[in-house]
């Protein structure tokens, strides 16, 4: 399993744009990149997910550069409420696998 | 059901008990999996079913950790002897089939061990 590497903590401010990048050098041909969101007391909340390029929903944007060694989550404009830990898994489509959560970002949005 | 449900959402006991959480996945859900989450720390695997199959238990901590998907929906997770150290949050989470990795997690069980 491709083992991945983030920032352990980020701090911004209400209205920036921010940018949490994971390093998952030994991804697969066939891995996805799917991206985790976790408030306190609550399980991980699916963001997105991507295999290569950009992929872009109502809630953020994921970068895939071509050799597909990172990643980038794209938060536009964050609030108060995005201030949680934000997680990166890689994975394969397969019949389930044993994904495995590193230690997350924490993402602390200053007022 | 709707979404993944776990019970008890609170579980404490005295060391040595045993301890039996349950999750009920979401009901077209093939993969269901366990994971233990310390406070302030990311989710650890435990195990992972597919249907009734338990392809991979390697993260159980310890042959006092076992679960079990007899009917391939439901699943309990069992900690006999409790310790002390077993004392963290539970959660289930279920997944469809040929999905890559986009999980669906339960509200969790929180087991505090006195």
């Amino acid at each position: 399993l491709a083992k991945t590497t983030q920032p352990i903590s980020m701090d911004s401010y209400e209205g920036q744009e921010v940018n949490i990048t994971c390093s998952h050098n030994n991804i697969a041909t066939n891995d996805y990149i799917t991206w985790y969101q976790q408030f306190p007391s609550q399980g991980p909340r699916f963001i997105i997910q991507g295999y290569k390029t950009k992929v872009t929903n109502e809630v953020a944007s994921l970068f895939i550069p071509a050799d597909r060694k990172s990643s980038t989550l794209s938060l536009p404009r964050v609030s108060l409420s995005d201030t949680a830990v934000y997680y990166c898994l890689v994975g394969v489509v397969n019949y389930g696998q044993n994904f495995v959560f590193g230690p997350g970002t924490r993402l602390s949005v200053l007022p | 059901g709707a979404g993944v449900s776990q019970s008890p959402r609170y579980k404490v006991t005295k060391r040595g008990q045993d301890v039996t959480l349950r999750c009920d996945p979401i009901s077209s859900h093939a993969t269901l999996y366990w994971y233990q989450q310390a406070l302030g720390q990311g989710p650890e695997f435990l195990t992972y079913f597919n249907y009734e199959a338990q392809p991979d238990k390697s993260g159980l901590p310890s042959d006092r950790f076992s679960a079990e998907r007899p009917e391939g929906s439901i699943s309990t997770l069992t900690i006999q002897r409790t310790e002390q150290r077993d004392s963290a949050m539970y959660r289930c989470a279920s997944s469809q089939q040929g999905t890559a990795g986009e999980l669906f997690f339960g509200e969790g069980s929180r087991l505090t061990v006195l």
